[in-house]
């Protein structure tokens, strides 16, 4: 079975700062791993992924995140935020086995961005 | 590409009644998923469907609660004698059996059980 703990409920940050969210997730198998943004009123939406290869991703509005395998981490990051970075962002893990490719999530980090 | 849509978008009901929300994924994706969201929570796994076959159900799914995926196109996802514990979002999401293909999500059922 995956778990998934992001470590903050809530992050609020100044326009401009970077922003760290943090994500650390166990499991017994080897994992998928994804960020999930949730703006307000609207679907979840993939931010991004890491399935293999280089363990730094990126996102094409300035998010990286970087897997780190010995720490089961996979947190987010941002050198610069907009207040339109205002969302509520979800970690997520799956199985690297075959069927149900089923998303487990963290229970979400609430980013609030204030000018 | 209209994405994945779900209908209704919000629901009210008194406890006992029973609900069907729909679900129509992305025209071509063959997988369907079904996720309940409390509020303050992650998505959580419910069940899963391959065309119309449904492969997995989560221990969350219980006796009444049912889903269907006729001909492998859109779902329903009833709930019989809801109880005010059904009370959450519930969300489909769609995907080809790529791969780890991306899920994309609807919008989401907002139910409220009074």
């Amino acid at each position: 079975a995956q778990s998934v703990t992001q470590l903050d409920s809530q992050v609020p940050v100044f326009e401009e700062a970077p922003v760290e969210l943090r994500c650390n997730y166990s499991s017994s198998v080897s994992v998928y791993l994804f960020w999930y943004v949730q703006y307000p009123n609207q679907g979840l939406q993939l931010l991004l992924k890491y399935l293999s290869g280089s363990t730094l991703v990126e996102s094409i509005n300035g998010f990286e995140a970087e897997f780190n395998k010995s720490q089961t981490s996979f947190h987010l990051r941002k050198p610069s935020v907009h207040i339109s970075d205002t969302a509520e962002y979800f970690c997520a893990v799956s199985p690297k086995i075959q069927g149900a490719q089923k998303l487990v999530f963290g229970q979400g980090t609430r980013l609030t961005i204030n000018p | 590409d209209t994405g994945v849509s779900q209908d209704p978008r919000h629901k009210i009901t008194k406890r006992g009644q029973n609900v069907t929300f729909r679900c129509d994924p992305i025209s071509e994706h063959n997988r369907l998923y079904w996720y309940r969201q409390t509020l303050g929570q992650g998505p959580e796994f419910l069940t899963y469907f391959q065309n119309e076959a449904q492969l997995e159900k989560s221990r969350l799914l219980s006796d009444r609660f049912s889903a269907e995926r006729p001909k492998g196109s859109f779902s329903t996802l009833e709930i019989q004698r809801t109880e005010q514990g059904d009370s959450a979002m519930y969300l489909c999401a769609s995907s080809l059996s790529l791969r780890q293909e991306t899920q994309y999500f609807g919008p989401g059922t907002r139910l409220l059980v009074l």
